[in-house]
């Protein structure tokens, strides 16, 4: 098993680009998460899904969008990119019961 | 106040002491605890996870979960120069429909 896998590991934006981090995890999990973290700070979530077709906001999600077509994918979509979006950004996923989350390696974005 | 709030660091501990990481909760009916560790430039990794009140031990590690005082605790005995990381402390409640809450985190340095 690959477990959560992120494309790409690194990125560099101009203000007002858009992009999609992608996300794919191979081990049937029904829960997904996005989060990014910032230096010195923790995780804040900014959406999440319970299974193909839901989604859900978190903590902080002005500025992106997500979709749930399959189990295995979600992605995150960045709109017009500002500066406050550089950061780190992290997919996980876990069980519903048990709710253990398994990370990806994540996604570096810089936006200038 | 906080949803999770962890001892400020960074810890330093010289190798082969007991490193002990301190966490507190705000919400009482939170339901499921976690340690994640970080190492810099990575993604967070599950180390333990906590359910009931007292002990587990796991290898080198044992968290302690007392819901009545909404402290967990992460020690890390005979600590490795491998242990330097920063470690996460992350809670569940089931108001939260599943969603982790995570703490800022505590960075600790094992000396050699």
């Amino acid at each position: 098993n690959a477990g959560v896998t992120q494309t790409p590991k690194f990125r560099i934006l101009k203000i007002g680009q858009s992009m999609t981090l992608q996300c794919t995890q191979d081990m049937n999990h029904n829960y997904m998460y996005w989060y990014r973290q910032d230096p010195g700070m923790g995780l804040k979530l900014i959406y999440y899904s319970v299974g193909a077709g839901i989604t859900d906001k978190g903590e902080v999600p002005n500025g992106y969008n997500v979709s749930r077509s399959t189990t295995e994918d979600f992605p995150l979509r960045l709109e017009l990119a500002a500066p406050s979006q550089t950061s780190v950004y992290f997919c996980a996923s876990s069980y519903r019961e048990r709710n253990e989350q398994y990370f990806g390696p994540g996604t570096r974005l810089t936006v200038t | 106040q906080k949803e999770v709030e962890q001892n400020s660091g960074p810890l330093s501990v010289p190798e082969g002491a007991i490193a002990s990481l301190n966490c507190t909760y705000s919400d009482r009916v939170s339901q499921s605890f976690f340690w994640y560790r970080q190492y810099s430039g990575k993604s967070p990794e599950l180390i333990m996870s906590i359910y009931s009140n007292g002990d587990k031990e796991d290898g080198r590690f044992t968290a302690q979960l007392n819901k009545a005082s909404q402290y967990v605790s992460l020690l890390i005995r005979d600590s490795q120069p491998s242990d330097s990381a920063t470690y996460l402390c992350a809670v569940s409640t089931s108001s939260n429909d599943y969603k982790l809450s995570f703490g800022a985190g505590t960075t600790v340095t094992v000396r050699a």
